[in-house]
């Protein structure tokens, strides 16, 4: 069965530098990917995907994240992060074959933007 | 366009009682999605109910059940509560085949 693994449960880092939130799933069956953001007391918001086509994948607000196949790796980066950034943020994946769409989650990871 | 929205927004019940949660999903959709998200934890798929009948069910005893009615919005019934119930109950909306899933903020149920 498929798993996804987010090591980090915190990311501690200072505004304006890079961060890198690691996502990593189990199953090299064909999938679709998601990174998903939780800000306090919200839903769930739909951040970036990565369906088919360019293994990079960009979001409206600077994040982008690459698919490595021979990794099974889905990490999400940012160049330089902002305090509105600090959020949890969930990878998500999803087997092509499941019609449904069911999506089987990380834990998330926390980001922390240190003043 | 009101989004998905949750009600209600928190619930305190006793162990062995019975609650249900309500949904109402983005205008157009016809597919919900519940999931159940412990403290320090993702999501946990639930079920999914699709024209009116459930689609797809994650690993969740009989105690947890639902209901869609026929303008889509949907009901998460769970019976006999333990304190291991308590979590944020989040449901999603969808169109049937799509991957895009959207998010209510959540019920938080504690159960005492």
């Amino acid at each position: 069965a498929q798993s996804v693994t987010q090591l980090d449960s915190q990311v501690p880092v200072f505004e304006e530098a890079p961060v890198e939130l690691r996502c990593n799933y189990s199953s090299s069956v064909s999938v679709y990917l998601f990174w998903y953001v939780q800000y306090p007391n919200q839903g769930l918001q739909l951040l970036l995907k990565y369906l088919s086509g360019s293994t990079l994948v960009e979001s409206i607000n600077g994040f982008e994240a690459e698919f490595n196949k021979s990794q099974t790796s889905f990490h999400l980066r940012k160049p330089s992060v902002h305090i509105s950034d600090t959020a949890e943020y969930f990878c998500a994946v999803s087997d092509q074959m499941d019609s449904n769409y069911q999506l089987i989650w990380g834990a998330g990871t926390k980001l922390i933007i240190k003043p | 366009d009101a989004g998905v929205t949750q009600s209600p927004t928190h619930l305190i019940k006793t162990r062995g009682q019975q609650v249900t949660l309500r949904c109402s999903p983005k205008s157009g959709h016809d597919t919900v999605s519940w999931y159940q998200q412990a403290l320090g934890q993702g999501p946990q798929f639930i079920f999914q109910y699709y024209e009116e009948e459930e689609r797809q069910r994650g690993n969740f005893p009989d105690r947890f059940s639902g209901h869609q009615f026929p303008n889509y919005s949907s009901e998460l019934n769970v019976n006999a509560l333990l304190l291991g119930d308590s979590a944020l109950y989040l449901c999603a909306s969808s169109l049937d085949n799509s991957y895009e899933q959207y998010f209510g903020p959540g019920t938080r149920l504690t159960v005492t």
